[in-house]
């Protein structure tokens, strides 16, 4: 597509709950990326995906979170068991892999656990 | 622990006027710089992005990049009130890396 795509726009959910977020990158973008923005605070690097492979996933903040990646497109980010804290901006970036270029962010998903 | 700083502001300038964004980080093997610009509500989008020493410029925005003094700046020339936004620098670590590494931001607010 023409830009980085993300769904859903914003999700509201129980705490305990589950969500899957959503990011279909730019097409040819090899690298994707997960970042977590929290109100007055900065960008939080999450997972990167090379391909379908994630070769770093340390940013990741407990193992309720996880994410996949399939036929290096679109990626899905799953938080099991949400919890308050998890409220935040969810943004999603693609880039040409390992390149000088810096990354085009997606719209994001706004989650709010309540 | 990598670490890019910027001031929060809010930095106020008059419309017209020359604003100047500051950005200090602790990679000494960093390699690429870049600049992007986050209205309230919305995505950060990139506008600038420097790889070496000196200016880079593009239409009302330039770049300075100085790597021994490990500081990245970012001038916009003629602010205008649809300058208002957060201002994030984001660097990159030495060749191989993929990671970019956000500053906080710094709010810039353009007084008309």
């Amino acid at each position: 597509g023409a830009g980085v795509s993300q769904s859903p726009s914003n999700k509201v959910t129980e705490k305990g709950k589950d969500v899957e977020l959503r990011c279909d990158p730019i097409s040819g973008h090899t690298a994707l990326y997960w970042y977590r923005q929290s109100l007055g605070q900065g960008l939080e690097f999450l997972i990167y995906f090379q391909g379908n492979s994630a070769p770093d996933k340390s940013g990741l903040p407990s193992d309720r979170f996880s994410a996949e990646r399939t036929g290096g497109s679109v990626s899905t980010l799953t938080i099991q068991r949400t919890q308050q804290e998890d409220s935040a901006v969810y943004l999603c970036a693609s880039s040409f892999g390992r390149s000088n270029y810096g990354y085009t962010f997606g719209s994001g998903t706004r989650l709010t656990v309540v | 622990q990598k670490e890019v700083e910027q001031n929060s502001g809010p930095l106020s300038v008059p419309e017209g006027a020359i604003a100047s964004l500051n950005c200090t980080y602790s990679d000494r093997g960093s390699q690429s710089f870049f600049w992007y610009r986050q209205y309230s509500g919305k995505s950060p989008e990139l506008i600038m992005s420097i790889y070496s020493n000196g200016d880079k410029e593009d239409g009302r925005f330039t770049a300075q990049l100085n790597k021994a003094s490990q500081y990245v700046s970012l001038l916009i020339r003629d602010s205008q009130p649809s300058d208002s936004a957060t201002y994030l620098c984001a660097v990159r670590a030495g060749a191989g890396s993929y990671q970019l590494t956000f500053g906080k931001g710094t709010k810039l607010s353009v007084i008309p």
